[in-house]
């Protein structure tokens, strides 16, 4: 089954512990994305990635790294959390680098940061 | 300003009904528009692309006004499976070069029985 696999789904932290929340997809799509979602804001990027090794930063990349090692996986890393990055995050992904396609979202990974 | 703007909603409407939905979008370089669909703390699901024809998917019509800058989704003989937030997506060309999708906040739609 065609999917996008983000791991831990819910995670409870305090400020400061770094985490890493996995993401994964098995259609070999070149394009990867990291999202979080918040309350009157909408969907707003963080990270992107075009292919291996190659990232960038999206609209509020603030706080986040990433790395694209492999294809099949994108992982976000807090290195040092804050409360502000209480947030639903979701990983998503496209085949190729045009500018139409349907993204495929991963089910969401639900962060609180106390 | 929001680049994609949407009425958040909540529509409250009864079985059957008919029940349209509008979006503006705010940069004209905008290229590619999407309607996505989310349901209660789910991932949002591509639900249809919009194209400057208009396009029709069994009881959903989306349709594109380039000069006015909006789209438009018309559900009718709405279901109860039909509540979820409806998401506003336009993609256009990023300042780094690369294309970035822009998702408006959501439209909330309940369907009541």
């Amino acid at each position: 089954e065609a999917q996008v696999t983000q791991n831990p789904r819910y995670l409870i932290t305090v400020t400061g512990k770094k985490l890493t929340v996995t993401c994964s997809q098995n259609m070999n799509h070149e394009y990867m994305s990291w999202y979080r979602q918040d309350p009157g804001l909408g969907l707003r990027q963080i990270y992107y990635s075009m292919n291996v090794e190659v990232t960038d930063k999206g609209d509020v990349p603030e706080g986040y790294k990433v790395s694209r090692k492999e294809k099949r996986n994108f992982p976000l890393i807090l290195e040092s959390p804050s409360p502000n990055q209480t947030s639903l995050y979701f990983c998503a992904s496209r085949r190729g680098l045009q500018n139409t396609g349907e993204l495929f979202f991963g089910e969401g990974s639900r962060l609180t940061v106390l | 300003r929001k680049e994609v703007e949407q009425d958040p909603g909540p529509f409250n409407v009864p079985e059957g009904a008919t029940v349209a939905f509008n979006c503006t979008y705010s940069n004209s370089a905008s290229q590619s528009f999407f309607w996505y669909r989310q349901d209660c703390r789910k991932e949002p699901k591509l639900l249809m692309s919009v194209y400057s024809s208009g396009n029709e998917d069994g009881r959903f019509t989306a349709q594109l006004n380039r000069a006015s800058q909006y789209i438009s989704l018309l559900i009718r003989d709405s279901k109860l499976s039909d509540s979820a937030t409806y998401l506003c997506v336009v993609n256009r060309r990023g300042s780094s070069g690369t294309y970035k999708y822009i998702f408006g906040t959501g439209t909330r739609l309940k369907v009541l029985a």
